[in-house]
């Protein structure tokens, strides 16, 4: 039992440079979500989705894309990177919203230059 | 739409002094509440919440927190911290159906 797998777990970007955030899960978990977390900021919420097929979007969600094909897996996408993307980034899932405890993944750590 | 707050950024305290660390939330319903903690340089971790019942909760580690709805808050609380309490701590917020929103983060650092 993994948990929550983020690849990768380090990541250097140019600006205007296009990459995706790997994140999958194999507890059969109904919500997931990606957060990026800055000094100061805390936790922000960038998207998130209830279920195979319905993504939402967060707090901060410019310049982030997601899908949810699968219960599993849940990507997020980077399509033009800017140096304000440079953060950690957690993917965390759990059962269903509201009352369920979150499983975060290690992290991502990337810097766009 | 649901917010936390967390009012101090960085709390220093002495080894074996007791902490209180704020959190006020808004929400328009029912909430279920949350304290996570972040040790150096890992990820994040439940350390207590609140679903329904007992307004005060505890964490196996001596953390406490109690709901207080009339003042919309969640402060976590520990009597006499160790050096391993050094950490960040952030509270969140959800209600049934909808997103889980972090607070801002509080780091604690032990003075010996």
């Amino acid at each position: 039992n993994a948990g929550v797998t983020q690849t990768p777990k380090f990541q250097v970007l140019k600006t205007g440079q296009s990459m995706t955030l790997q994140c999958a899960q194999d507890m059969n978990h109904e919500y997931m979500s990606w957060y990026r977390q800055d000094p100061g900021m805390g936790l922000r919420l960038i998207h998130y989705s209830v279920g195979a097929g319905i993504t939402d979007q967060g707090e901060v969600p410019n310049g982030y894309n997601v899908s949810r094909s699968t219960t599993e897996d849940f990507p997020l996408r980077l399509l033009s990177a800017a140096p304000s993307q440079t953060s950690v980034y957690f993917c965390a899932s759990s059962l269903r919203t509201g009352a369920n405890v979150l499983t975060f993944g290690a992290g991502s750590r990337l810097t766009v230059l | 739409a649901q917010s936390v707050t967390q009012l101090d950024s960085q709390v220093p305290v002495f080894e074996e002094a007791p902490v209180e660390l704020r959190c006020n939330y808004s929400s328009s319903v029912s909430v279920y509440l949350f304290w996570y903690v972040q040790y150096p340089n890992q990820g994040l971790q439940l350390l207590l919440k609140y679903l329904s019942g007992s307004t005060l909760v505890e964490s196996i580690n001596g953390f406490e927190a109690e709901f207080n709805k009339s003042q919309t808050s969640f402060h976590l609380r520990k009597p006499s911290v160790h050096i391993s309490d050094t950490a960040e701590y952030f509270c969140a917020v959800s209600s049934s159906a909808s997103k889980i929103i972090f607070g801002s983060g509080t780091r604690l650092s032990i003075r010996p």
